[in-house]
């Protein structure tokens, strides 16, 4: 399967604590996005990579999350000292640079509840 | 400011029955718009995609939609509705020439009746 992956696919966790996720994009994608997705809603943006450059973070990344992607390839989301609020789907997404169209392609998302 | 409006939360059909999902957009410039589906616990998938030319575009599973600049509007359509349909459907707009944000609705959920 070539599309985007995401682990863990499923995280509870205690108040207070941190979490990280991780997303795999297409391979030969360049662009990667982060989205939040709370229930009843459409996804909103966090934030987008291009190759390992973060170019561009919403006012949602608050100080509590920080978004990597190291060597443009994977990228992980940190949130610290989670807080109940932050229980949503957190999709990640791919792109390819061609054309310039912002077509992208979701992972099945980790959905984070906060206890 | 960029928005995209669903203005059903919600629709139910029957199966077999024709389908009309309504999206209006507000973008400044050229939008790229797009028709995603999601079905539960599952990520999201591309039904179509509108960039420029015919402003009537065709997409996976039967679906079709329609571009109204006049009208700012993107309404999805399908003549026949399955069963197999029933998802969260989302209307998306983004940024021409490498747009890399999208801006999403707050879904339609739809409901199939046998």
């Amino acid at each position: 399967d070539t599309g985007v992956s995401q682990d863990p696919r499923h995280k509870i966790t205690k108040r207070g604590q941190n979490v990280t996720f991780r997303c795999d994009p297409i391979s030969e994608h360049n662009r990667l996005y982060w989205y939040r997705q709370t229930l009843g809603q459409g996804p909103e943006f966090l934030t987008y990579f291009q190759n390992e450059a973060q170019l561009e973070k919403s006012r949602l990344l608050s100080d509590r999350f920080s978004a990597e992607r190291p060597k443009g390839s994977f990228s992980t989301l940190e949130i610290q000292r989670t807080e109940q609020g932050d229980s949503a789907m957190y999709l990640c997404a791919s792109s390819s640079p061609s054309g310039g169209a912002s077509e992208q392609y979701f992972g099945p998302g980790t959905r984070l509840t906060v206890t | 400011a960029q928005s995209v409006t669903q203005p059903d939360i919600h629709i139910t059909v029957s199966e077999g029955a024709s389908l009309e999902l309504r999206c209006n957009y507000s973008y400044g410039a050229t939008p790229y718009l797009f028709w995603y589906v999601q079905s539960p616990g599952q990520g999201l998938q591309l039904l179509l995609k509108y960039f420029s030319g015919d402003t009537l575009v065709q997409g996976i599973k039967g679906f079709e939609a329609e571009f109204k600049r006049s009208q700012s509007s993107f309404n999805l359509r399908k003549p026949s509705v399955h069963w197999s349909d029933a998802a969260e459907y989302f209307c998306a707009v983004g940024a021409v020439g490498g747009g890399f944000k999208t801006i999403f609705g707050a879904g339609t959920r739809l409901f199939v009746k046998a």
